[in-house]
């Protein structure tokens, strides 16, 4: 079974910190996802990646970063935490093909202080 | 620009009815088409997709879902629900650029 392990399942973190999120992925998926899930909105994509050090803009890109060095790994940074990033991140991972369906991690819920 | 409906947000169903969830999304091309649950406080897991062919898919825990592209719509189906169904569910767009829109998620209760 494909596996994909956030490292935190709950973080609490004061405004200002910066905050690292991991993921790794033992199914050596080509594609790599960080969504951001918040009641009533859905998950919304915040970076996705589809090689190692290639990264691209999800569509609320504005207060993260990532990083991924190798291609099991995709990490998310915060660099300043804010209050309103208080919410429920999910990684994600896929095969480069059409059909490509995404697996997901458990989740970290994060809340910002 | 590719978005996907899902026009109701709580449905309550008691145990052993039908189940019927909306979806309908807007995209261009040929869709790649998914619907994914999620148990509270957990990730997500894949039901179905559709891709191709038969318009009718078969899924995971007994679920099902019809494609029809006159109505951009890809409604998931359960003949008689289950206590352990109640969750949230994600209907989701995949684009050729392994891009993926989901909607905002039904949450489903079910009543002894």
């Amino acid at each position: 079974d494909v596996k994909v392990t956030q490292s935190s399942r709950y973080l609490v973190k004061r405004t200002g910190e910066k905050v690292f999120l991991e993921c790794v992925q033992d199914m050596d998926h080509e594609n790599m996802f960080w969504y951001r899930q918040d009641p009533g909105l859905g998950l919304r994509l915040i970076y996705f990646s589809y090689d190692v050090k290639m990264k691209e803009k999800g569509d609320i890109p504005e207060g993260y970063s990532v990083s991924r060095e190798k291609k099991e790994r995709f990490s998310l940074i915060l660099e300043s935490a804010s209050t309103n990033q208080t919410s429920m991140y999910l990684c994600a991972s896929s095969f480069t093909s059409a059909s490509g369906e995404l697996f997901f991690g458990e989740g970290s819920r994060l809340t910002v202080l | 620009a590719q978005s996907v409906t899902q026009p109701d947000i709580h449905i309550t169903v008691s145990e052993g009815a039908s189940l019927e969830l909306r979806c309908n999304y807007s995209y261009g091309a040929t869709p790649y088409l998914f619907w994914y649950v999620q148990s509270p406080g957990q990730g997500l897991q894949l039901l179905l997709k559709y891709f191709s062919g038969d318009t009718l898919v078969q899924g995971i825990k007994g679920f099902e879902a019809e494609f029809k592209r006159s109505q951009s719509s890809f409604n998931l189906r359960k003949p008689s629900v289950h206590w352990s169904d109640a969750a949230e569910y994600f209907c989701a767009v995949g684009d050729n650029f392994n891009k993926f829109y989901f909607g905002s998620g039904t949450k489903l209760n079910v009543k002894p």
